[in-house]
């Protein structure tokens, strides 16, 4: 199983900043099968990146994801203040998806 | 409205079982394959299973595998997920999250529901 280590686990920072979310995977991943989501607390995840790079319907173009291999990122590039969440990356392996363990992204 | 409704969650004893429903609204369901994914409280994501759109492919997270068991009913745009044997680390949030597409590369989360709390205690 391809386990995600996501870095840092929380990231403090100002709005206006910008947020660069590391995932870093135990093998190498296809970036078709690599994926972001946002989490506020007390509501469902949602979609921002699939395929590695590219953005969901209705995401803001201040989120981008790059990457290959195993190294993959999450840049938000000028945060506002509804972006402080957690964030999750996701993979799909053979027959299982596995997540990362989260960042949260605080308001420093 | 596009969504995704979990229902029947609450609380369980340690050993026993409990049927979640996912009820899909405002999109065909039927041509998408569907997962439902968990959190416990204050904890991370986990995947738990997914089927296909014809339910001929199941797949089960190792956790749960021999206890859960997932099913749809393409007639009711539903999902369900049989849990039996449950256990304290089976306490989370279970949500049910559609899969983008059915194209090879469609194997992300593109909507979730708001999640059914499921409480395994004595």
């Amino acid at each position: 199983e391809i386990v995600l280590t996501q870095s840092p686990g929380t990231l403090s920072l100002s709005p206006g900043e910008r947020a660069t979310l590391s995932c870093r995977a135990s093998q190498s991943v296809s970036s078709s099968y690599l994926a972001w989501y946002q989490q506020i607390p007390g509501q469902a995840p949602r979609l921002l990146i699939y395929g590695a790079s590219s953005r969901a319907t209705g995401i803001p173009d201040r989120f981008s994801g790059s990457g290959s291999g195993t190294d993959f990122t999450l840049t938000i590039s000028r945060l506002e203040p509804e972006d402080f969440a957690v964030y999750y990356c996701q993979q799909y392996g053979t027959s299982s998806y596995t997540f990362g363990q989260g960042t949260k992204l605080e308001i420093k | 409205e596009v969504q995704l409704v979990e229902s029947g969650g609450g609380l369980v004893q340690p050993g026993g079982s409990l049927r979640l429903s996912c009820a899909a609204a405002g999109f065909t369901s039927s041509i998408y394959g569907m997962n439902w994914v968990r959190q416990a409280p204050g904890k991370g994501l986990e995947w738990v299973s997914y089927i296909s759109s014809s339910s001929t492919t199941i797949y089960y997270a190792d956790s749960v595998k021999g206890r859960f068991t997932i099913s749809r009913d393409n007639a009711k745009n539903s999902l369900d997920l049989q849990m039996n044997s449950l256990r304290a680390e089976d306490t989370a949030v279970y949500f049910c999250a559609k899969r983008g597409s059915s194209s090879s590369t469609g194997r992300y989360f593109d909507l979730w529901g708001r999640g059914t709390l499921v409480t395994v205690s004595s």
